[in-house]
C-alpha cells in the first residue's frame, strides 16, 4: 500500500481480554517498529524487527506483551489479559533500511481502551 | 544514553507571528535530531531531520530548526504560524547503540495558533 496500516484503529475490550494489533508496513521496508503512546506523552519504544527477526524487544513492559512477524511484512502485536493501564495508542512504523538514519513511516495508530 | 527535553508542554501564538519550539538534547555522540507533527487522528510526520550536514536544517511547511552543539539545542521555528499549524510537535533523537535507528521521542509540544 501507499503507506502503513494498521487495523483496528480503535478497539474497545474489557479487562482480562487478550487483544491483537496488526500492522502492514510499506512494501518493501525491511525494518518495522512498534512504539506505544500514552495520552499526553511522546511514543515510547516497544519493539524492534529486521525482516522477521525480532531484534530488540527491550521496551515490552511485560510479558504479557509479545510480537511477531513471520514472514518478514505484517506485524501483529498482543497483548494478554490486558489491563486497564494498558490503554493507550499503539504506533507502527517502517523503514525501508536498519542501517540509515533516514525516516520511520508511521501509521495512524491503533487506540486501544481498555474498561 | 540519548534524549531530548522539550521545555515547552503547550505553545499558543497568534496567526501570523512566529512560532518557537524549544528542544535539548543530550547525546553520548553526534547526534541525529528529527522534528515530528502529529495532526489530531492522524499519524505521525516527519518535518525536517539534522543528521551532521548544515547546523540549519529546512523542512516541510516553512519550518526550520537550528543545530547549536554548544547550547545542546535543536528549537523548531517558523517565521509567520498558520491555523493549520496548529498540531503537537515531538522533538527526537536517534539512538544507534543497537545498530538500527530507534528514535526517542520527546514529551512533544502542543501548538496552537488562534486568529
Amino acid at each position: 500500500g501507499a503507506g502503513v496500516s494498521q487495523s483496528p484503529r480503535y478497539k474497545v475490550t474489557k479487562r482480562g481480554q487478550d487483544v491483537a494489533l496488526r500492522c502492514d508496513p510499506i512494501s518493501g521496508h525491511v525494518s518495522l517498529y512498534w512504539y506505544r503512546q500514552a495520552l499526553g506523552q511522546g511514543p515510547e519504544f516497544l519493539t524492534y524487527f529486521n525482516y522477521e527477526a525480532q531484534q530488540d524487544k527491550s521496551g515490552l513492559p511485560n510479558d504479557r506483551f509479545s510480537a511477531e512477524r513471520p514472514e518478514g511484512s505484517i506485524s501483529t502485536l498482543t497483548i494478554q489479559r490486558t489491563e486497564q493501564r494498558d490503554s493507550a495508542m499503539y504506533r507502527c512504523a517502517s523503514s525501508w533500511a536498519r542501517e540509515t538514519t533516514g525516516e520511520l513511516f508511521f501509521g495512524e495508530g491503533s487506540r486501544l481502551t481498555v474498561l | 544514553a540519548q534524549s531530548v527535553t522539550q521545555l515547552d508542554s503547550h505553545v499558543s501564538v497568534s496567526e501570523g507571528t512566529p512560532v518557537l519550539l524549544r528542544c535539548n538534547y543530550s547525546s553520548s555522540y553526534s547526534p541525529s535530531l528529527f522534528w515530528y507533527v502529529q495532526h489530531p487522528n492522524k499519524g505521525l510526520q516527519l518535518l525536517l531531520k539534522y543528521t551532521s550536514a548544515a547546523t540549519l536544517v529546512k523542512g516541510i511547511n516553512g519550518f526550520e530548526a537550528e543545530f547549536k552543539k554548544s547550547e545542546t539545542s535543536f528549537h523548531l521555528t517558523k517565521p509567520s504560524a498558520h491555523m493549520s499549524d496548529a498540531a503537537e510537535y515531538f522533538c527526537v533523537v536517534s539512538d544507534f547503540s543497537g545498530g538500527y535507528n530507534k528514535l526517542i521521542f520527546g514529551a512533544g509540544t502542543r501548538l496552537a495558533v488562534h486568529p
